[in-house]
């Protein structure tokens, strides 16, 4: 079946490096992707999205790169903070008759070092 | 962007009773989704509502175990019904916004079942 997947399930960073986030998915008809963090004991919070027919989209302090070729999504975290620490989540959205189905991703749990 | 309210944010409850999660959103949204999230694992989509239908379960999931309200574009609730102990997990509400591709998350309902 269609599943969104990610390489590795914890990152630990030091504190002002960048920080990559990959994930995997399979469904190439899927019309968005996005990145979500989680901290503990919250609901899941929107970072940046990104269409399928665009490569890179920056936003602030974050970059997502899309690679349909080898369909694999990845998030950039420029100067890692402490505030960063969570767990992220990519999610493919598919549109279709007026109605989004999200799927996501297994998630990987960023630790920042000090 | 939207601001959801969930509650409860956390309850214990006995096996074979029933636990109503309520969602209310701050503005009017046509979809509102409902997931299951396993401590330290990702969201797993339940069902969609959608104001003035049936909702739209996914597979593994049934009305019976998961009855499902929508009676305005602002508010939804899910019950978990005849709970048991793999019951125990995080429920959350969220609601598509703008163009659909950001999703806004209640901050969930830790739901333990003894």
């Amino acid at each position: 079946g269609e599943s969104v997947g990610l390489h590795l399930p914890t990152l630990s960073v030091q504190e002002g490096d960048n920080s990559i986030i990959n994930c995997a998915y399979s469904n190439s008809a899927s019309d968005y992707f996005i990145w979500y963090k989680q901290e503990s004991g919250k609901g899941p919070q929107f970072i940046i999205d990104i269409r399928s027919n665009m490569d890179k989209r920056q936003g602030q302090r974050v970059t997502v790169l899309l690679n349909k070729t080898v369909k694999h999504l990845s998030l950039q975290i420029a100067a890692t903070q402490p505030g960063d620490s969570a767990v992220y989540f990519c999610a493919e959205i598919s549109m279709g008759s007026g109605t989004y189905k999200y799927i996501f991703g297994t998630g990987t749990r960023l630790k920042v070092l000090a | 962007s939207a601001v959801i309210s969930q509650k409860p944010s956390r309850d214990i409850c006995q096996r074979g009773t029933s636990l109503t999660i309520q969602c209310q959103v701050d503005s009017q949204v046509t979809m509102m989704f409902w997931y299951r999230q396993q401590p330290g694992q990702s969201l797993t989509l339940i069902a969609t509502a959608n104001q003035g239908s049936e909702a739209t379960y996914e597979s593994g999931f049934v009305i019976d175990k998961f009855p499902i309200s929508r009676p305005n574009l602002t508010f939804s609730t899910l019950t978990v019904s005849n709970l048991s102990p793999e019951d125990s997990s995080i429920y959350l509400c969220s609601a598509p916004w703008g163009a659909g591709t950001e999703a806004f998350f209640g901050q969930g309902t830790r739901l333990t079942v003894v």
